[in-house]
């Protein structure tokens, strides 16, 4: 089954702890990216990657780091989490972000940082 | 400024009902617009996309709407039902750059019985 997969789905964790969320595809996309979620402020970009080594800054990166050292994979790192960083994070895998392609969103991961 | 903006932000119709959300945009240069549909606690899917040059396209019960000389879209749900209850999302995405994609904030549909 062509599917985004994240994890963990949900995690609580403490101000300062290092913590990497996984993101793998199996769709052979190009592009992947980053979102968190907030009530009313919907979507807003994190990290992007067109390809393999290839990653920029989206609207929001302050505190996040990315890789992408494999195709399939995407992994996202918060180094020092702090409470501001509690949010629903997707990430999502499409072909060449170029042509306005669908994206394929995991199903979230819900962090809470005390 | 790129911006995408949507209304009304919530909505609440009973079941059965019609309604119409609306997304306005003032991106450009302007490649094709995206409606997703985001159930509670999962990841946003495509309902449908709209290309300049197509003014109405239907997926079941959805109907979107272009005009891309007003900047406007539109998504239109016909007898609504309970699992329709969801967020939808307006994206829109530009010719240039690497990373052209805008996002509106979405509206929050529920419907009741």
């Amino acid at each position: 089954e062509a599917q985004v997969t994240q994890n963990p789905r949900y995690l609580i964790t403490v101000t300062g702890k290092k913590l990497t969320v996984t993101c793998s595809q199996n769709m052979n996309h190009e592009y992947m990216s980053w979102y968190r979620q907030d009530p009313g402020l919907g979507l807003r970009q994190i990290y992007y990657s067109m390809n393999v080594e290839v990653t920029d800054k989206g609207d929001v990166p302050e505190g996040y780091k990315v890789s992408r050292k494999e195709k399939r994979n995407f992994p996202l790192i918060l180094e020092s989490p702090s409470p501001n960083q509690t949010s629903l994070y997707f990430c999502a895998s499409s072909p060449p972000a170029g042509h306005g392609n669908e994206q394929f969103f995991g199903p979230g991961t819900r962090l809470t940082v005390l | 400024k790129n911006q995408v903006e949507q209304s009304p932000q919530s909505l609440i119709i009973l079941e059965g009902k019609n309604c119409t959300l609306q997304c306005n945009y003032t991106v450009s240069p302007f490649s094709n617009l995206r409606w997703y549909k985001q159930d509670t606690g999962r990841g946003p899917v495509s309902l449908t996309i709209m290309t300049f040059s197509e003014n109405t396209k239907s997926n079941g019960r959805y109907t979107a709407t272009l005009d891309a000389d007003t900047k406007q879209s539109s998504l239109h749900i016909t007898a609504s039902q309970l699992s329709d209850s969801a967020s939808y999302i307006c994206v829109v995405s530009v010719l240039t750059g690497a990373n052209n994609l805008f996002f509106g904030t979405g509206t929050r549909l529920t419907v009741i019985p």
